[in-house]
Parts: structure tokens; C-alpha cells; sequence
């Protein structure tokens, strides 16, 4: 079976640093893919980066990396220059191999990350 | 491009009725999930079609609940009976590529 584990149940950071959120994985399977959303306070759970697990490059989306150690199974999201808007709920999630007949996602229990000004 | 679009946004039921939320998935995907997200459970996955089909209902809670998807714009989530537990935002969302799209969710109280 899928795991997704989120430890930091909360994160505070000042406005324009950098943030780490963690998130390690666990799983048999040597094809798969992790992804990181935000779900603001209105609800909507939006996108932000992909990594596949056979992506040699680390993903990076704007201001969003992800910081993909597979030797370790962890795939950390890190926000670069944080903005007030970042203040979200943000979940980590994985996607199983399409040879076991799933596509959905299995998400770990999010990251609430406060930016303080 | 309109997103995954979902309907209503918000329902307030009493016990025992009937509830029904209405996803229309982004045009062209061939998936479509539906999630229940609770403070207590997270984010669950419930049903999902590819093609229309059903593939996974595993996680649909128990025979109150059923998900249809009669053509490729359009899938249905319905409770008979509602029961206060139900409570919870309803996600929807398709899938291109390696990318899984969420609608903006349903959020649902029954009373």
C-alpha cells in the first residue's frame, strides 16, 4: 500500500524567506509520481509542481521546487520568497503506477503554513 | 479554460434526504475522481471513472452512496439517505497527463 506522511502539522514563516515542507512517501512501486497542492481558506485545492519518480531534475515551478530524494523517499516542497498569499493548507500526494490499475491520488494529512509579515 | 466545475457549491440538508452534487470535468480528460475531504479523514479518495467506466468504488463509504457518469462532460455523486456524517467537502477532478485537476468542491452539511 501508498503512504504519503506529512510530520509538520503547522509551519510558520516570515514573509520574503524560504520555506521547507516535508514530506516523505512510501512504496514498492518504481513508477510513480508526487505532487504538492495548496488549499487556500476558500477551499479550492489548486495544483503546484509534479515529479516523476524517474525525473532526474528536481521540479521547479516559479517559486515552488521540489526537493526529490529518492534514495530517501522524500519529496519536499520549498516555497522561495514567501508571500502572504502562501498562507494555505498544503498536502503532499502520490499517484500509483498505472500497472496496478489505480490513477487516483493518495494524500498525506497537509502542512498549515502561516506567513507572518 | 474553465476547470473542473462543480455544483453546488454549498448544501445545507436535513437528515434522510436525498443529496445530489454534479461534476462537469475539464473537456478532454478521460479521468475523473471524486474525493470526500473531513477534518477527522482527510482527503479520501471515493470513485473513479476512466472513460466513463467505473474503475475504483472501493472507498465509497457504503450502499447510501452511488456515482454516475453518463457521458464524458458530466458525473454525479448522490446520498439517499443523508446522514449527518456525510458532512464534508466533496471534491471533483479530472486528469491530463500526470496532472490531476480538483474542481472548487461541495461543501455539504446535513442536519
Amino acid at each position: 500500500a501508498q503512504k504519503i506522511t506529512q510530520t509538520q502539522p503547522g509551519m510558520f514563516v516570515q514573509e520574503k524567506e524560504a520555506v521547507t515542507l516535508d514530506c516523505t512517501y512510501d512504496t514498492s512501486d518504481q513508477s510513480y509520481g508526487l505532487f504538492w497542492y495548496k488549499q487556500p481558506s476558500s477551499g479550492e485545492m489548486i495544483f503546484l509542481i509534479y515529479q516523476g519518480s524517474y525525473d532526474e531534475q528536481n521540479a521547479t515551478e516559479g517559486r515552488y521546487s521540489l526537493n526529490f530524494q529518492k534514495a530517501r523517499k522524500s519529496a519536499n516542497l520549498v516555497i522561495s520568497a514567501s508571500q502572504l498569499g502562501d498562507s494555505a493548507m498544503y498536502f503532499c500526494a502520490m499517484r500509483v503506477p498505472k500497472d496496478t490499475g489505480r490513477r487516483a491520488l493518495t494524500f498525506g494529512s497537509g502542512t498549515r503554513l502561516q506567513v507572518q509579515p | 479554460d474553465a476547470g473542473v466545475i462543480q455544483s453546488p457549491r454549498h448544501e445545507v440538508t436535513e437528515m434522510g434526504q436525498e443529496v445530489t452534487l454534479r461534476c462537469k470535468p475539464i473537456s478532454g480528460h478521460d479521468y475523473l475522481f471524486w474525493y470526500r475531504q473531513t477534518m477527522m479523514r482527510g482527503l479520501e479518495l471515493l470513485i473513479y471513472f476512466n472513460n466513463n467506466v467505473p474503475i475504483d468504488d472501493s472507498g465509497m463509504p457504503e450502499d447510501r452512496f452511488s456515482a454516475k457518469m453518463p457521458n464524458a462532460s458530466f458525473s454525479t455523486l448522490k446520498i439517499q439517505p443523508s446522514e449527518p456524517r456525510d458532512s464534508a467537502v466533496y471534491f471533483c477532478a479530472s486528469k491530463e497527463g500526470n496532472t490531476i485537476y480538483f474542481g472548487e468542491g461541495s461543501w455539504l452539511t446535513v442536519v
